[in-house]
């Protein structure tokens, strides 16, 4: 158990709709990212955030949008979901930003859009 | 070309055998990770290391910074070390710890 915690485990749901993935990070972890594994394009870095704010960006849609709250959890929503949106959603945790420091990883969201 | 190549993509092993996946990075990096992924989903990170060798357990890893390849062992496989094994790298620079990830190695031990 790495400590941070990811809900729903399962999510379905239709195109067109949206929906909020919940991330808790590991007790005094400041920074939070978020990761999407899809069949075709693999892992993929999203987007970042430390202490509320957000770090750095990657590969994420303009329908996609993130934020990190007072209490360090972090809420990835999804809107206007797409086929294509199929995919395991991680957030991983580590206690600082920067390159050096281990990131622990949730056991991610798996959300099937039908 | 993918920044973060991993060789081979699938690998069969008998258990009790000596294994060896390769991952190779065209970027600079300050750091790399080895992560293993079960079936359910769950990854688990392994490793993190800059420089040198780590250990832990039958697992081994090392990093050749100058080289940029990385490679992580598994001595006396077993069936439960069957998942994909996948590295990803910290870039250099002010990437702010966002990782770039090789595409998995599907590793299957077989009794």
């Amino acid at each position: 158990d790495s400590g941070v915690t990811q809900t729903p485990k399962h999510l379905i749901t239709a195109t067109g709709q949206r929906v909020t993935l919940r991330c808790s990070p590991r007790s005094g972890d400041l920074s939070v990212y978020w990761y999407q594994q899809s069949l075709d394009q693999g892992l993929q870095f999203l987007i970042q955030y430390y202490n509320g704010e957000e770090r750095a960006k990657g590969n994420i849609l303009e329908r996609f949008s993130a934020q990190q709250f007072p209490d360090l959890h972090s809420e990835l929503n999804l809107s206007s979901l797409e086929l294509g949106d199929s995919a395991l959603y991680f957030c991983a945790s580590s206690v600082d930003s920067g390159n050096f420091y281990e990131q622990y990883f949730g056991p991610g969201t798996r959300l099937t859009v039908t | 070309k993918n920044e973060v190549e991993q060789s081979p993509q699938n690998l069969t092993a008998q258990e009790g055998e000596f294994i060896t996946i390769n991952c190779s990075y065209s970027v600079g990096i300050s750091a790399l990770h080895w992560l293993q992924q079960h079936p359910g989903g769950g990854i688990v990170s392994l490793f993190m290391l800059s420089s040198g060798k780590k250990k832990h357990g039958r697992l081994i890893a090392t990093i050749n910074i100058q080289e940029k390849h990385s490679s992580l062992h598994i001595t006396a496989s077993h069936p439960r070390d069957s998942a994909v094994y996948i590295c990803a790298a910290h870039p250099g620079g002010t990437s702010y710890g966002k990782l770039t990830f090789g595409q998995g190695t599907i590793l299957t031990v077989h009794p």
